[in-house]
């Protein structure tokens, strides 16, 4: 099953600009993760916000959470073209399991 | 530290042989593990929960007696595709995380590459 919804699907940017991906859910959840994807290679963790937290900083990365409207939203400053990857929000649906979200594949160009 | 170690990477089978992929925790006990699956171009796919010592949870539609998975070790998880067909050329992720509560990440190992010929 798929919990989260991104958008949107593909995003491509100049470096130097920012990037904003949105998620949305379904069901009431613990915390909200996001995850950056590289091209045939695993999962790598960026950040997780929960439930009570409306917004959260990592470096250049800055996530809000909306639970009034079950949406998350992940903001990549300054990008680089090294941050060229697909990226999914995913939450805790359910137990201990992370459901995933369709993804945002971004590409920055320098 | 939490790294998840996944083995083949990559695996080319013909079709009707199993082939087993492994999952380890290498510098942590993980008593559940996660399987995922991965199709080109879209998300991740929860195919069912390992859980150390005892049966795997599988989730709706993914064939239990097709996808076998063993946990026999706080730090191993096995995940055999048997009698494997071309539509289950796919990639497989397995995931684990250092400790039981759900506020913290899971960590992935880097996901094999199955072909069925």
């Amino acid at each position: 099953s798929q919990q989260g919804e991104e958008d949107p699907q593909a995003l491509s940017i100049q470096e130097g600009e920012n990037a904003t991906m949105n998620c949305s859910y379904k069901t009431s959840i613990n915390n909200l993760q996001w995850y950056r994807q590289n091209s045939g290679r695993g999962l790598v963790h960026l950040i997780l916000i929960r439930s009570n937290e409306r917004e959260k900083h990592s470096g250049r990365l800055r996530v809000t959470l909306d639970t009034s409207k079950k949406s998350s939203s992940l903001l990549i400053t300054a990008s680089r073209a090294a941050d060229t990857a697909s990226y999914f929000c995913a939450t805790d649906e359910a137990g201990t399991a992370l459901i995933f979200g369709k993804g945002t594949t971004l590409s920055v160009s320098s | 530290g939490a790294v998840v170690s996944q083995h083949p990477s990559w695996v080319i089978c013909k079709s009707g042989t199993s082939v087993k992929i492994e999952c380890r925790s290498l510098d942590f006990q993980a008593t559940t593990m996660f399987w995922y699956r991965q199709f080109p171009k879209q998300s991740l796919m929860l195919m069912a929960t390992s859980n150390e010592g005892s049966k795997a949870t599988y989730e709706q539609g993914v064939e239990k007696d097709k996808f076998l998975i063993n946990h026999a070790s706080l730090t191993l998880s096995t995940l055999t595709v048997t009698s494997a067909h071309p539509e289950d050329s796919s990639f497989y992720i397995c995931s684990a995380r250092p400790g039981p509560s759900r506020n913290s990440p899971l960590h992935f190992g880097n996901g094999t590459r199955l072909t069925v010929t």
